[in-house]
């Protein structure tokens, strides 16, 4: 069974970067399948903020481009985010996630960590 | 830039039947946006429900069903019972690797 797990501070100050590892267990990152992060402010909806492959291509929002940047780590079979230069907007759920790619859907999903952007 | 479109809100009877539309602000979804969607309740990490338009998660209760509605995709529900009051969430692959999701809809069984 495919599990994933967010962790990661839970308060961030504005200006500085936000930091977040999705660990993948039951499933080796290596052996394929695109991996996301998506994020939600609280009381409003999903927003979809990267993908990225194994193998290194890289998918981001495009409103959220400037600021992100994501890797993979396959020997410790975990993926990461960061967000740099983060305002309170910023303060939101993130979820990390799996995506079959030829079908282009979300699955399993870690159950989501809250980040605080607040001096 | 396009948006994807949902209904804010729904209410539907216990029993009845609803269908919540996943739309865009410019042109018409078809299955090559490979619309899928999620079911949220408080407090929880969304759940799938249905891929790819119309094929359904495993375990997801024969209930739910997708389709392409005119120019719209949709999710069914037939025979809503009072767990399936949640939100629920659209997602559109507009190529090429970008998702976009819409903004949801909140569903009540009463």
């Amino acid at each position: 069974q495919v599990q994933l797990q967010e962790s990661g501070p839970g308060l961030v100050k504005p200006s500085e970067t936000l930091s977040l590892t999705c660990t993948v267990s039951g499933y080796s990152i290596s052996s394929g399948y695109f991996w996301g992060w998506i994020r939600q402010p609280p009381g409003k909806g999903l927003e979809w903020i990267g993908s990225i492959y194994h193998s290194g291509s890289i998918y981001y929002n495009p409103s959220l481009k400037s600021r992100v940047t994501m890797s993979v780590d396959t020997s410790m079979n975990q993926f990461s985010l960061k967000l740099s230069s983060v305002t309170a907007a910023d303060t939101a759920f993130y979820y990390c996630a799996r995506i079959t790619y030829a079908t282009n859907w979300f699955d399993p999903w870690g159950q989501g960590t809250l980040v605080t952007v607040s001096s | 830039q396009t948006v994807v479109t949902q209904e804010p809100s729904f209410s539907v009877s216990p029993g009845g039947t609803v269908t919540l539309t996943c739309g865009l602000t410019s042109g018409s979804v078809s299955t090559t946006y490979y619309p899928s969607w999620y079911q949220q309740t408080p407090g929880q990490a969304p759940r799938t429900l249905i891929y790819s338009t119309n094929t359904r998660s495993s375990g997801v209760p024969d209930r739910f069903s997708g389709s392409i509605l005119g120019n719209k995709a949709a999710l069914t529900i037939t025979g809503a019972q009072a767990d399936d009051e949640s939100d629920y969430y659209c997602v559109l692959y507009m190529t090429p690797g970008i998702w976009v999701f819409g903004g949801g809809t909140k569903v009540t069984v009463l």
